[in-house]
């Protein structure tokens, strides 16, 4: 079964760093999201990316954050200066075409920020 | 914007025992809700979904209702196992005819399956 990939699964990082958080979708999907989860909290949405730029972001997803998809297979999450309270899961995932249909979820990325 | 509530927020039932997870949504317009199971450590995973065309849809020993008048749906386990223990999100999409969805998840239900 196709999956999508997440590096690196843990990440620690000082607070004030950058980090970037890498996912590869599955090939023929065309719809790609990131989404956060804090430790014992609910899954909650960043952002949606299509045809290269982003379609819709949270309130959650300001400045510091940015998506892109450099080279038609990554997908990135990068996090300009990060803070206490960026720590948390961080799960991509994508969905294959139009309409309603179930995410697959990257297996996730832990990111501890000290 | 779209609020789902999903509860009980713990579930602890007996081995071979039911256990229901109930969810409501408050925009109208959400027409798509899937179930997603995630064991400790592990990402999310799609365990059943029903369309707002549906009223009911089941899959072995898992089924989900819908109540659009209500603006409600449950997930059903029947026959309960210990390997069921997880956390189980609700989502509710609102799609449109572009293919972008707009989803919202419920806290989360934590389900102890008791041997």
């Amino acid at each position: 079964e196709p999956e999508v990939t997440q590096t690196p699964s843990h990440q620690v990082t000082q607070m004030g760093q950058e980090v970037i958080l890498r996912c590869v979708p599955i090939s023929n999907h065309l719809y790609f999201y990131w989404y956060r989860q804090i430790l014992g909290q609910k899954v909650e949405f960043l952002v949606s990316f299509y045809n290269n730029e982003i379609s819709e972001k949270s309130e959650i997803f300001d400045d510091q954050f940015s998506v892109e998809r450099p080279d038609g297979s990554n997908f990135t999450l990068k996090i300009r200066s990060t803070k206490l309270e960026d720590s948390a899961m961080y799960f991509c995932a994508s969905i294959e075409r139009q309409g309603n249909y179930g995410y697959t979820f990257g297996s996730g990325t832990r990111l501890t920020v000290v | 914007g779209e609020n789902v509530e999903q509860h009980p927020s713990t579930l602890s039932v007996q081995e071979g025992d039911s256990a229901v997870i109930k969810c409501t949504y408050s925009d109208s317009a959400s027409n798509y809700f899937p179930w997603y199971k995630q064991e400790l450590g592990k990402r999310p995973q799609l365990i059943i979904d029903i369309r707002s065309n549906v009223g009911e849809k089941k899959d072995q020993r898992i089924a989900v209702t819908l109540n659009k008048t209500a603006k409600h749906f449950s997930l059903h386990i029947t026959e309960t196992q210990p390997e069921d223990s997880a956390v189980y999100f609700c989502a509710a999409h609102q799609g449109d005819s572009g293919g972008y969805q707009k989803v919202t998840f419920g806290i989360g239900t934590k389900l102890q399956v008791i041997p």
